[in-house]
């Protein structure tokens, strides 16, 4: 079955330590993006992707960092620098960067950072 | 003024009935708009696109006004299963347009 896969589910992490959320997709997509949501809030965009070897930051990219060395793989990495890091994190594809194209989302990874 | 505006709910609502949802944008130059539904604590699915001449899926309907910068979702003969968060969402248009933009959702409770 195609689609996104978020790993872990769930993440706990002391302070000042970072941590690295995997994303992977077999969608055959050229676009990936990174969301946070936090409670009764909208997504918010961290960082994209419109093809292998390139990302952008998005509005909230402070204190995140990303690569995309494969096509299907879009890992993000909340550093210590990330003031307030709990939150819903949402990788998301789609098949290009264009205007027309929905996003498809991953099943999230709810990070607790304590 | 937020980019992308709806009201929060919650609307609770008996089986069989009819809802509304309303949402606002701010940015004229977005060209693609879509309704995403949210179960909780689930990822976002997308549930229409929503055309320029308004489009119907089954017992769902989604219409576009351009000129008033308005976008609306209707859901007739209403499901228990219809209960979720509806997110509004909008491309930034411009240099931005592979980028969307999310409402904070509006929150539907059916009940029997």
């Amino acid at each position: 079955d195609g689609g996104i896969t978020q790993s872990p589910k769930y993440l706990f992490r002391k302070e000042g330590q970072n941590v690295t959320l995997s994303c992977e997709q077999n969608l055959n997509h050229d676009a990936m993006y990174w969301y946070r949501q936090d409670p009764g809030q909208g997504l918010r965009l961290i960082y994209y992707s419109q093809i292998v070897n390139d990302f952008q930051k998005g509005d909230i990219a402070e204190g995140y960092s990303v690569s995309r060395e494969k096509k299907e793989s879009f890992p993000l990495t909340v550093t210590s620098a990330q003031k307030n890091p709990t939150a819903f994190y949402l990788c998301a594809s789609s098949i290009a960067w264009t205007t027309s194209y929905e996003q498809y989302f991953g099943p999230g990874t709810r990070l607790t950072v304590t | 003024r937020k980019e992308v505006e709806q009201d929060p709910g919650p609307f609770n609502v008996p089986e069989g009935a009819t809802v509304a949802f309303n949402c606002t944008y701010s940015n004229s130059a977005s060209q693609s708009f879509f309704w995403y539904r949210q179960d909780c604590r689930k990822e976002p699915k997308l549930l229409m696109s929503v055309y320029s001449s308004g489009n119907e899926d089954g017992r769902f309907t989604a219409q576009l006004n351009r000129a008033s910068q308005y976008i609306s979702l209707l859901i007739r003969d209403s499901k228990l299963s219809d209960s979720a968060t509806y997110l509004c969402v909008v491309n930034r248009g411009g240099t931005s347009y592979g980028k969307l933009t999310f409402g904070q959702g509006t929150i539907l409770t059916v009940h029997p």
